[in-house]
């Protein structure tokens, strides 16, 4: 089946840096990756996703970019800001895994602190 | 507002009890879900139903058993309830089979 690796499992920023977040699967055949933001005490958000047929996607300050030869994908986030502070999971879907119906995998998340 | 709502938001369950998780949408979606989320290993599958009648078994099934009567409920029991299965439990759900996941705010669960 699949496997979504997620790098970095912690990320510190300053208020106005970047942050990215590198994830990795193993099932050439997954064609659609969302990323999803939690908060605490909340469930998963999503927040950007991309399908295999594109290789960028942006949306005002947050960019998600796939290459598909290498099979990984990332997250950008630009102008980072407080409220961005939470745990970010990266998901890949669509692989060969029997019934295509929510078979995503999650990566292992990156908790994402932003110091004003 | 549309959207999941699970029930309980957290529970303290002595080990050989009996549990359902309750899980309601209302935005009419085909497909539902239920995952656990353990620090470190993410969102796991559990069970999912891809229309009203069906159910299918995800990466970690053992010890948990769903039931989808109709398109907007779908619980999930644990039948003796072991300390392993202590986790945060998420419902979720999606109106196409490629379509993004909706999350329900979760249920806490844990087993003494």
């Amino acid at each position: 089946g699949e496997n979504v690796e997620q790098h970095p499992s912690t990320l510190s920023v300053q208020e106005g840096d970047s942050a990215v977040i590198k994830c990795t699967y193993s099932d050439s055949a997954s064609n659609y990756f969302p990323w999803y933001k939690q908060e605490l005490g909340k469930g998963p958000q999503l927040i950007i996703d991309i399908r295999s047929n594109v290789g960028e996607k942006k949306d005002q300050r947050i960019a998600v970019t796939l290459n598909k030869t290498a099979k990984h994908f990332s997250l950008h986030i630009t102008e980072t800001q407080p409220e961005d502070s939470a745990v970010y999971f990266c998901a890949a879907w669509g692989g060969t895994g029997g019934t295509s119906y929510g078979k995503l995998t999650f990566g292992q998340g990156t908790i994402l602190t932003v110091h004003p | 507002i549309a959207g999941i709502t699970q029930a309980p938001t957290s529970q303290i369950l002595a080990a050989g009890r009996r549990m359902t998780l309750r899980c309601t949408q209302d935005m009419r979606h085909n497909a539902m879900y239920w995952y656990r989320q353990d620090l470190g290993l993410g969102l796991r599958l559990i069970h999912y139903s891809n229309t009203a009648g069906t159910t299918g078994k995800g990466e970690v099934p053992d010890g948990y058993s769903v039931s989808r009567a109709n398109t907007d409920d779908f619980p999930l029991t644990l039948a003796s309830a072991v300390p392993s299965q202590t986790s945060v439990y998420f419902c979720a759900s999606s109106g196409d089979s490629d379509s993004p996941l909706h999350f329900g705010n979760g249920t806490r669960l844990t087993v003494t």
